[in-house]
């Protein structure tokens, strides 16, 4: 089946610093890939969409300002946390949809963000 | 819009019992539907996918889920838990293209011995 790699797995960084996780499909080109949130003990939140060469797609209550969403190529997205506080501290997981077929989204295995 | 619905947040299960777990979505038309599980601090794992044909879908693990259009359910089953089936399990729902993934609220299974 289609991978999807993450990295960083977790990141602890300090409050006012940015940073950024990246998110690849290994063996196949995702044009669309997309970014969730989820907080502990509750389900993912979808935050954007990541469309490849054109501006992501951020679903209501989602600062575009402060998650930057980067899809430069057709394997790889980026979502980048600018001036984190300790409520941004979660787990990100990305997918990418397959271009073709069923378009089934394929899952990273996630990120952990803590922000002290 | 579309909807999914888990109505157990928990459920405890003898190991080597029956499972099931319930999932009931609302979406206009037949829509693509996911069961998965994701055990503490994990990603996704895929357990099956429903997209059309048989409704009685087969997936890893020994799981299994059915989908039921005249109740608008995707209930998981599976005939006899192992105690690394503890984890929680997510139901999710997606139209055709798959523009957007809708994820219920989960349940988290234990196994007591």
């Amino acid at each position: 089946g289609a991978v999807v790699s993450q990295h960083p797995s977790w990141v602890i960084c300090k409050s006012g610093t940015s940073v950024k996780i990246e998110c690849r499909s290994l063996d196949f080109q995702a044009t669309t890939m997309f970014w969730y949130r989820q907080f502990p003990k509750q389900s993912l939140m979808l935050m954007a969409t990541s469309n490849e060469g054109s501006k992501a797609t951020y679903e209501q209550g989602v600062e575009k300002d402060k998650f930057l969403i980067n899809h430069a190529s057709l394997t790889l997205s980026t979502l980048t946390v600018t001036s984190a506080h300790p409520e941004d501290s979660s787990f990100y997981i990305c997918s990418a949809r397959v271009p073709s077929g069923t378009y089934e989204q394929y899952f990273g295995p996630g990120t952990r963000l803590t922000v002290t | 819009a579309q909807s999914v619905t888990q109505p157990d947040i928990h459920i405890t299960v003898s190991e080597g019992a029956s499972l099931e777990l319930r999932c009931n979505y609302s979406y206009g038309a037949t829509p693509y539907l996911f069961w998965y599980v994701q055990s503490p601090g994990q990603g996704l794992q895929l357990l099956l996918k429903y997209f059309s044909g048989d409704t009685l879908v087969q997936g890893i693990k020994g799981f299994e889920a059915e989908f039921k259009r005249s109740q608008s359910s995707f209930n998981l089953r599976k005939p006899s838990v192992h105690w690394s089936d503890a984890a929680e399990y997510f139901c999710a729902v997606g139209p055709p293209l798959m523009e957007k993934l809708t994820f219920g609220t989960g349940t988290r299974l234990t196994i007591i011995p």
